[in-house]
C-alpha cells in the first residue's frame, strides 16, 4: 500500500494557459474524489468516481474543468483558460468499497499568474 | 446538506497543556464526523471517525474525541499537547453511502493550533 499519489506537486501557470493534474489512489480502490482547498479554507468537494464512472460534480466545477478516470484507476482532472481564482490545493482521496474512510494524496497546489 | 461548524480558526496552548477543539455539526441524522490533521504543504491525515458505535472514539497520536447528540458536537481533545501537534486540523461530515456522491466531504474552516514551548 503506497498510498495517493498526485502529480505534480507544485505548477505554475499564466492565465489563459490549460493544466493537467494526475491522481492515483491507493490499489483496488473503487471510489475516488477531488477537492480544492483554497488558502485558510477547508477542502471543498468537487467530483466523485465510482471505478470509471463519474457520479457528482459539485457546482464548484465550472465548465473549464472536467475530471475522468478512464481505466477505473489513475484520475485526471483539467482546467482549461486557468483563471488567478483558481489557484489552490487540488486533493484526490479514494476508498474502497462500502468503507466511509477516505485516504488523501499530498495535493497539486497551483499558482495561477 | 449536513455541515460542520468548526469554532475557532485558531488555538494557542502550553506545550503539556490539555487541547480542545471545537466542532459541532448539522445534521437530522446521525451523520458519519471525522477529524483530520494537515501539516504544511501536505495532504490530510486521519486522526480518527465517528461511525455510529462508540461515543467515545479514539484516533491516533492520543487524541479522543466524543459525539455528543444532545449538543450535536464533535469536539477534539488530547490531555496533554506536544510541540508535533502544531498543525491544522478539519472537522469533516458525511451521511451515510449516498449512490451518486458516495462518501463525499463537508469540512469546516479549520482550526491551526499553536503549541508555545
Amino acid at each position: 500500500d503506497t498510498g495517493v499519489s498526485q502529480d505534480p506537486r507544485h505548477k505554475i501557470t499564466k492565465r489563459g494557459q490549460n493544466v493537467t493534474f494526475r491522481c492515483d489512489p491507493i490499489s483496488e480502490h473503487n471510489r475516488l474524489y477531488w477537492y480544492r482547498q483554497t488558502l485558510g479554507q477547508g477542502p471543498e468537494f468537487l467530483t466523485y468516481f465510482q471505478n470509471e464512472a463519474q457520479l457528482e460534480k459539485s457546482r464548484l466545477l465550472s465548465d473549464r474543468f472536467s475530471a475522468e478516470r478512464p481505466k477505473g484507476s489513475f484520475s485526471t482532472l483539467e482546467i482549461q483558460r486557468t483563471e488567478q481564482g483558481d489557484s489552490a490545493m487540488y486533493l484526490c482521496a479514494s476508498s474502497s468499497g462500502n468503507q466511509e474512510t477516505q485516504y488523501f494524496g499530498p495535493g497539486t497546489r497551483l499558482l495561477v499568474l | 446538506a449536513q455541515s460542520v461548524t468548526q469554532l475557532g480558526s485558531h488555538v494557542s496552548v502550553s506545550e503539556g497543556a490539555l487541547v480542545l477543539l471545537r466542532c459541532n455539526y448539522s445534521s437530522s441524522v446521525p451523520p458519519y464526523l471525522f477529524w483530520y490533521v494537515q501539516y504544511p504543504n501536505q495532504g490530510l491525515q486521519l486522526l480518527l471517525k465517528y461511525t455510529s458505535a462508540a461515543t467515545l472514539v479514539k484516533g491516533i497520536n492520543g487524541f479522543e474525541a466524543e459525539f455528543k447528540k444532545s449538543e450535536t458536537s464533535f469536539h477534539l481533545t488530547k490531555p496533554s499537547a506536544h510541540m508535533s501537534d502544531a498543525a491544522e486540523y478539519f472537522c469533516a461530515v458525511t451521511p451515510t453511502l449516498n449512490s451518486n456522491s458516495g462518501y463525499a466531504l463537508n469540512f469546516g474552516k479549520g482550526t491551526s493550533l499553536l503549541v508555545t514551548p
